[in-house]
């Protein structure tokens, strides 16, 4: 079956730390993969995607993610989180071709002063 | 204004009511989306519209019905809802559908009582 599976539903770190959310998914085609990100009473903000090439992708507001085949996973990682970063952020998956992507449930990051 | 735009932000309307969302993008693209966002759930897709066609009917209540009268606007009319419906929907648009990276409105919060 194809699913997305966000481990952690609450993530708790300190300004300035280093961020690594964890996405795992199940899809029978090839898939492209995006990060969204949701802050209070706001809609879905895309904050980067993959479609093939290279594995390692960067996007917005400083974050990247990895694509790593052999483990199903596409985790999102920040070097060093702000204040501004908390929110709740979703992970989803697709096909090329189809409009039905599956999302996760999303991790909602807090962080603290 | 550019992006996707939701009104009203906010609804609460009684089971015996008849409400409509409004959505408006303008981005040029050409396809439209509405997704069910309740808590500790998935986004559910509801509706896709491509050049103004419905392409996908998510098994939706024929209590929700979705309107389409061109690529910039996207209705949802609703009646005689239950109070399991409550919940943040959301419109999205892309440029073209299968092509992902969704830009998503901000939603409108609705409250069925």
């Amino acid at each position: 079956a194809q699913s997305v599976t966000q481990p952690d539903i609450h993530i708790t770190v300190s300004e300035g730390a280093s961020l690594e959310l964890r996405c795992n998914y199940s899809y029978g085609a090839t898939p492209y993969l995006f990060w969204y990100v949701q802050s209070p009473g706001q809609g879905l903000q895309l904050l980067l995607k993959y479609f093939s090439g290279d594995t390692l992708v960067q996007g917005i507001k400083g974050f990247e993610a990895e694509f790593k085949r052999s483990q199903s996973s596409f985790n999102l990682r920040k070097p060093s989180v702000h204040w501004s970063d908390a929110a709740e952020y979703f992970c989803a998956v697709g096909a090329s071709g189809t409009y039905k992507y599956i999302f996760g449930t999303g991790t909602r990051l807090k962080v603290l002063a | 204004e550019t992006g996707v735009t939701q009104t009203p932000r906010h609804l609460v309307m009684g089971m015996t009511n008849k409400k409509s969302l409004k959505c408006e993008q303008h981005l040029g693209h050409n396809a439209m989306y509405w997704y069910k966002q309740s808590a500790k759930k998935p986004l559910e897709l509801m509706f896709v519209y491509n050049f103004k066609e419905q392409t996908e009917n998510n098994s939706v209540p024929s209590r929700f019905s979705p309107e389409c009268p061109n690529s910039s606007h996207l209705f949802l009319h609703l009646h005689t809802l239950q109070p399991e419906d409550s919940a943040l929907y959301l419109c999205a648009s892309s440029q073209d559908v299968g092509l992902g990276g969704y830009t998503f409105g901000s939603g409108t919060r609705l409250t069925v009582v």
